[in-house]
């Protein structure tokens, strides 16, 4: 099992929809939880970080944590084609100083 | 990109011959880390710093070689280039073990 497991997508969603994107992580004592956005040759993008169980919202984004189910999401609501990227989950053990990265899920928005 | 540079921005070079690839900062983060990152595989731990002249195999580090002299500069060294060291390498940063911030990335391919 790996540690951190997205579904590769790609991801199709009409602009102006809600995309959901989900991520599922393997140890139980993660405590740190992050999404990455990264365009086509280009790098990773910090967009939400979350910590704690819930929602967490910043704009068009809102992060989802359950350390129960050992899951986390990203919604983004209003899809805009400039949304188009590969999303990466992270996940991080305090005091172990390293994250630990999804593959990535590519989200297509159409126009 | 946060006050991080990475030189070279891409480079190609012969199997057998020594690579090195520079991280510069200008954030005074404490952490460094350089990952590679290849299709079906994600971001991959190579080495990481945790201060000066303190570093730590990450867990793709067969090959590589890495020496931090100054809180500004990780150096990232391929002893003798191999095919499979061709990949994108992403340099990053972090003020405690936590939020990660990247690096522009260096494309190196070995022929």
């Amino acid at each position: 099992q790996k540690e951190v497991e997205q579904n590769s997508g790609p991801l199709s969603v009409p602009e102006g929809a809600i995309a959901s994107l989900n991520c599922t992580y393997s140890d139980r004592g993660s405590q740190s939880f992050f999404w990455y956005r990264q365009y086509s040759g280009k790098s990773p993008e910090l967009i939400m970080s979350i910590y704690s169980n819930g929602d967490k919202e910043d704009g068009r984004f809102t992060a989802q944590l359950n350390k129960a189910s050992q899951y986390v999401s990203l919604l983004i609501r209003d899809s805009q084609p400039s949304d188009s990227a590969t999303y990466l989950c992270a996940v991080n053990k305090k005091g172990y100083q390293k994250v630990t990265f999804g593959t990535g899920t590519k989200l297509q928005v159409i126009p | 990109d946060a006050g991080i540079t990475q030189s070279p921005r891409h480079k190609v070079t012969e199997t057998g011959t020594p690579v090195t690839l520079r991280c510069h900062q200008t954030e005074n983060h404490r952490y460094m880390y350089w990952y590679r990152q290849d299709p079906g595989h994600g971001l991959r731990l190579i080495h990481y710093s945790y201060g000066v002249k303190d570093t730590d195999k990450g867990e793709v580090s067969d090959g590589y070689s890495v020496s931090r002299s100054k809180t500004e500069d990780f150096l990232l060294t391929l002893e003798s280039a191999t095919s499979s060291q061709t990949s994108v390498y992403f340099c990053a940063i972090s003020e405690t073990d936590d939020t990660q911030y990247f690096g522009p990335g260096t494309r190196l391919t070995v022929l």
